[in-house]
């Protein structure tokens, strides 16, 4: 069925890296933007990133500019998101999502999401 | 960056009312406006896009309007599957930002 799957959270110490993967399934996968959001404990919603359809561009919060990078397998229908020198505001439950409508390079709202994976940063 | 708000923060009500949330947009944003329900534990689930346009599958029950800077979600009776947290989000620049959630729980 049409689905994304996260995988990759831990517990990783402040200043070390930590990549995520999100397969997705069901669907075309390179006819679609893919964004991560993140969800501190208790908080509220965080858009992360964004990777186009295409893999031609990309854009990041201001808060993991320079730390994190999105990128995307297309043959494995696999997004990932690489963090490097992780701080404790990191930790959040991560979600991939798809942003909605095949193909474009308007912005999109999210019309599938992951279940997440839990990254928690602590010494 | 484009800030959102929503209110109430908390909405207390009992099955079968009507519930108004609000969201508010630090800068025009015409339609580029959808909201989302979250359960503890689950991931978002896309309700409205497009400020006004019901998601495949969501019931009737759920409205939404507005355009510019101001808008809202209209739950016209409530039923107990609806209690939950509800977000709007901006996806008019490529910096797509959410409003702070609202919680909707059982008086």
């Amino acid at each position: 069925q049409v689905q994304l799957v996260e995988s990759g959270g831990g517990v990783v110490q402040p200043g070390r890296s930590l990549r995520l993967s999100c397969v997705a399934s069901g669907f075309t996968f390179t006819n679609y933007a893919m964004h991560w959001v993140r969800q501190a404990p208790g908080k509220g919603l965080e858009w992360v990133a964004v990777i186009w359809y295409d893999g031609s561009n990309t854009y990041y919060a201001d808060s993991v500019k320079g730390r994190f990078t999105i990128s995307k397998h297309n043959s494995k229908s696999t997004l990932f998101l690489q963090m490097n020198n992780l701080r404790g505001e990191d930790t959040a439950v991560y979600y991939c999502a798809r942003g909605r409508g095949a193909k474009g390079f308007e912005p999109k709202c999210f019309d599938l999401w992951g279940q997440g994976t839990l990254v928690t940063v602590s010494s | 960056d484009i800030q959102m708000t929503q209110s109430p923060s908390t909405l207390s009500a009992s099955v079968g009312d009507r519930v108004t949330i609000t969201c508010r947009a630090s800068q025009s944003i015409d339609i580029w406006l959808a909201w989302y329900q979250q359960k503890p534990g689950k991931a978002p689930k896309l309700l409205i896009h497009k400020a006004s346009n019901l998601e495949s599958g969501v019931p009737s029950s759920f409205s939404g309007s507005g355009s510019g800077t101001e808008f809202t979600l209209t739950i016209s009776s409530l039923q107990p599957d609806d209690f939950a947290t509800y977000y709007c989000q901006q996806y008019s620049s490529y910096s797509w930002t959410f409003g702070p959630g609202t919680r909707v729980e059982i008086k």
